[in-house]
C-alpha cells in the first residue's frame, strides 16, 4: 500500500511570492490533516479535512493560508503571500474514517522563505 | 504550561543498555496516546499506540497512567538504529494530535 505522498520534497522562495503544497494521502483514507513544525518547536496542527469538507481549521496562522481538498482525494496548501516566518517543514497525515484512528505522516515539504 | 511536555534530552545511552521516556499531559479528558519515532529530516512514523492497560511490542514497552497524566515509553536492549527522536502525541478528543517536542536519543557503541 502507497503511503502519504507530499510535493514538493523543498521549496525555496522570495518573501512575498506564491507557493503551492500537495498532500496525496493513503487511498480511501478519509481524514486529511496538515501540520506544521517550525524550527526548534514541536510539530503543530494547522488543519483537518474529512473528505473534500473542512473539519477543523483552528491550527491555521492567518488567511495568507488556503487549504483545498476538491473531491476529497488530494489536498492542497497555498501560501500567498510567504512570509519569512512560513519556513519550516510542512507534514501531511491521513487516517482512516473512524476516529482515534492512528495518523499516518507524508515526508513533508521544506519550505523556506528568504 | 504546554498541553504535552517532553524532556527534549538528549539522552546518549550505551548499546544494550534500557532506556526511557516520560511524557505528561495536561488534559485529563484525552482519548488516545501514540509514540512516534522520527529519523533526521524525515516524516514522524508511528512506533506504538499507547493502551490503558499497557502494550509490548518486541524490545518496546509503553504505558498509560492517567491518574498522573503520563505515558511512558521503554526500550531495552537499545540497538544503534533506535538512536532517533521520540515524539509524544496525544489526541484531545478533537481528532487533531498534539506533539511534545521530542526527546533524542543517541545510542553509544
Amino acid at each position: 500500500e502507497a503511503g502519504v505522498t507530499q510535493f514538493p520534497s523543498h521549496s525555496v522562495i522570495e518573501k512575498g511570492q506564491t507557493v503551492t503544497l500537495r498532500c496525496d494521502p493513503i487511498s480511501g483514507h478519509d481524514n486529511l490533516y496538515w501540520y506544521r513544525r517550525v524550527m526548534g518547536k514541536e510539530i503543530k496542527f494547522l488543519l483537518h479535512f474529512v473528505k473534500e469538507s473542512k473539519q477543523d481549521e483552528s491550527g491555521m496562522p492567518n488567511n495568507r493560508f488556503l487549504a483545498e481538498r476538491t473531491g476529497g482525494t488530494y489536498s492542497t496548501l497555498k501560501v500567498q503571500p510567504a512570509e519569512l516566518e512560513d519556513s519550516g517543514v510542512y507534514f501531511c497525515a491521513s487516517s482512516h474514517h473512524l476516529a482515534g484512528e492512528t495518523q499516518y505522516f507524508g515526508p513533508g515539504t521544506r519550505l523556506l522563505v528568504l | 504550561r504546554k498541553e504535552v511536555e517532553q524532556d527534549p534530552g538528549p539522552f546518549n545511552v550505551p548499546e544494550g543498555a534500557t532506556v526511557a521516556f516520560n511524557c505528561t499531559y495536561s488534559n485529563s479528558a484525552s482519548q488516545s496516546f501514540f509514540w512516534y519515532r522520527q529519523d533526521c529530516r524525515k516524516e514522524p512514523k508511528l512506533l506504538m499506540s499507547v493502551y490503558s492497560s499497557g502494550n509490548e511490542d518486541g524490545r518496546f514497552t509503553a504505558q498509560l497512567n492517567r491518574a498522573s497524566q503520563y505515558i511512558s515509553l521503554l526500550i531495552r536492549d537499545s540497538k544503534l538504529s533506535d538512536s532517533a527522536t521520540y515524539l509524544c502525541a496525544v489526541n484531545f478528543g478533537n481528532e487533531k494530535l498534539t506533539f511534545g517536542t521530542g526527546t533524542r536519543l543517541t545510542i553509544i557503541p
